[in-house]
């Protein structure tokens, strides 16, 4: 099966830099890489996700890029805020075209990413 | 319109007592998931229903967890005679899963259960 490890565990940055979050997966089958950002007492929810057949993706503060080769794939946060502070958790999974079967989310255990006033 | 809603929200039951979790989906989604986050921890992928058949039931942890769902869309996890290292929150999520498209998956509020 899939195995996903993700680092760092914690990661503290000063308010307004970067913040960047690093995966490695195991399984070349998976093709599909979400990112979800879960705050204290709440749901996971997605942030961004990618495709296999796509290196990088962007949306607004936050980027994700992804290497099949090495597989491994990485959250980008740029001009961080307060409200950036929460768990992210990235995921693959070796979903399927054809959408007659998808297997569930295998998920890293977590990055706490503190952003300091 | 409606998320994912789960109940109970929080659940303190007896070691060797038997829960049940329900979970009801985003109307309209045929995939629904179970996973399990303990505490400070990652989540565990339990098991994935598409329609009301399990196709991968390869997270359960024992045979005293169990899975069902019935008309396409609620669906109940039972723990059979609970054990304290079942305590966690469970979480369900629901995805479209509509053919030739990935699809994001959509959680519920979870259900803290605590085995005593």
């Amino acid at each position: 099966g899939e195995n996903v490890e993700q680092h760092p565990s914690t990661l503290s940055v000063q308010e307004g830099d970067s913040a960047v979050i690093k995966c490695t997966y195991s399984d070349s089958a998976s093709n599909y890489f979400p990112w979800y950002k879960q705050e204290l007492g709440k749901r996971p929810q997605l942030i961004i996700d990618i495709r296999s057949n796509v290196g990088e993706k962007k949306d607004q503060r936050i980027a994700v890029t992804l290497n099949k080769t090495a597989k491994h794939f990485s959250l980008h946060i740029t001009e961080t805020q307060p409200e950036d502070s929460a768990v992210y958790f990235c995921a693959a999974s070796p979903q399927m075209y054809s959408g007659g079967g998808a297997d569930g989310l295998t998920f890293g255990k977590g990055t706490h990413l503190i952003i300091q006033p | 319109g409606a998320g994912v809603s789960q109940s109970p929200s929080n659940k303190v039951t007896e070691k060797g007592k038997d829960v049940e979790l329900r979970c009801d989906p985003i109307s309209g989604h045929t995939a629904l998931y179970w996973y399990r986050q303990s505490l400070g921890q990652g989540l565990e992928f339990l098991i994935y229903f598409q329609g009301n058949s399990a196709p991968d039931k390869s997270g359960l942890p024992s045979d005293r967890f169990s899975a069902e769902r019935t008309g396409g869309s609620v669906s109940t996890l039972t723990i059979q005679r609970t054990q304290q290292e079942d305590s966690a929150v469970y979480l369900c999520a629901s995805s479209l899963q509509a053919a030739f498209s990935y699809n994001e998956q959509f959680f519920g509020p979870g259900t803290r259960l605590t085995v005593l």
